[in-house]
């Protein structure tokens, strides 16, 4: 298995601009998540989705951020507009059913974005 | 509310057996979970623990004592290649976790 795919893995834009992060998760897992790191704040979870519904939003940080997933094998984080305190990695994981406390999430190699 | 406390780095030597403290203040909770990431790499998953007592794995184990609110990752027979970030988490709700700051194990020759 190719893991949990997130493209791309660096971004560089300027602050106005439209960011949007994609991620494809394991083949068979059914719950996705969105997280962010930074320095100052750690790994944050921004939302979370089973079997394609978003289940808890809660941690997106604002109206900026929207997170979708049309299908099982597809997610994107969209940050409209972007702004430079959006700089950070954001992470996509996913997990199979109540796996992700027994086996863990499976993270993806993250995408840097950095906002000037 | 909810908080996480560990160091914020460690330092050993090769072979040493080095123990990573998490304390937490969380009304209710489903488990502890421990994770390493690598300089510029994804956090992986090492251990869960819904019990209270030691799960171990190899040369890492880990602990939970729910009475003490307390757990740690012990880290048996340190190789360089461990020198990383460690982070606890707790399972608040069904997928949902809230990680620490992490700890930064540094392994010197």
């Amino acid at each position: 298995d190719a893991g949990v795919i997130q493209s791309p893995r660096h971004e560089v834009t300027e602050m106005g601009q439209e960011v949007t992060l994609r991620c494809k998760p394991i083949s068979g897992h059914n719950s996705l998540f969105w997280y962010r790191q930074t320095m100052m704040r750690g790994l944050e979870l921004l939302i979370y989705f089973n079997n394609n519904v978003p289940i808890d939003d809660s941690g997106m940080p604002e109206d900026r951020f929207s997170a979708k997933m049309p299908n099982a094998s597809f997610s994107t984080l969209k940050i409209q507009p972007s702004e430079p305190r959006d700089s950070a990695v954001y992470f996509c994981a996913s997990s199979l059913g109540q796996g992700a406390q027994d086996y863990g999430y499976t993270f993806g190699s993250g995408t840097r974005l950095t906002v000037v | 509310g909810q908080s996480l406390e560990q160091p914020s780095e460690v330092t050993a030597v090769e072979g040493a057996i080095v123990q990573i403290n998490c304390t937490y203040q969380t009304s209710g909770f489903y488990g502890l979970s421990w994770y390493q990431q690598h300089d510029g790499g994804a956090p992986t998953f090492l251990s869960y623990n819904a019990l209270d007592g030691l799960e171990e794995t190899g040369r890492f184990s880990s602990f939970l004592s729910r009475s003490d609110s307390y757990g740690y990752l012990l880290l048996q027979e340190l190789q360089m290649k461990d020198s990383a970030s460690y982070f606890c988490a707790v399972v608040l709700s069904w997928g949902k976790f809230q990680f620490g700051a992490g700890t930064q194990v540094v392994v010197t020759p």
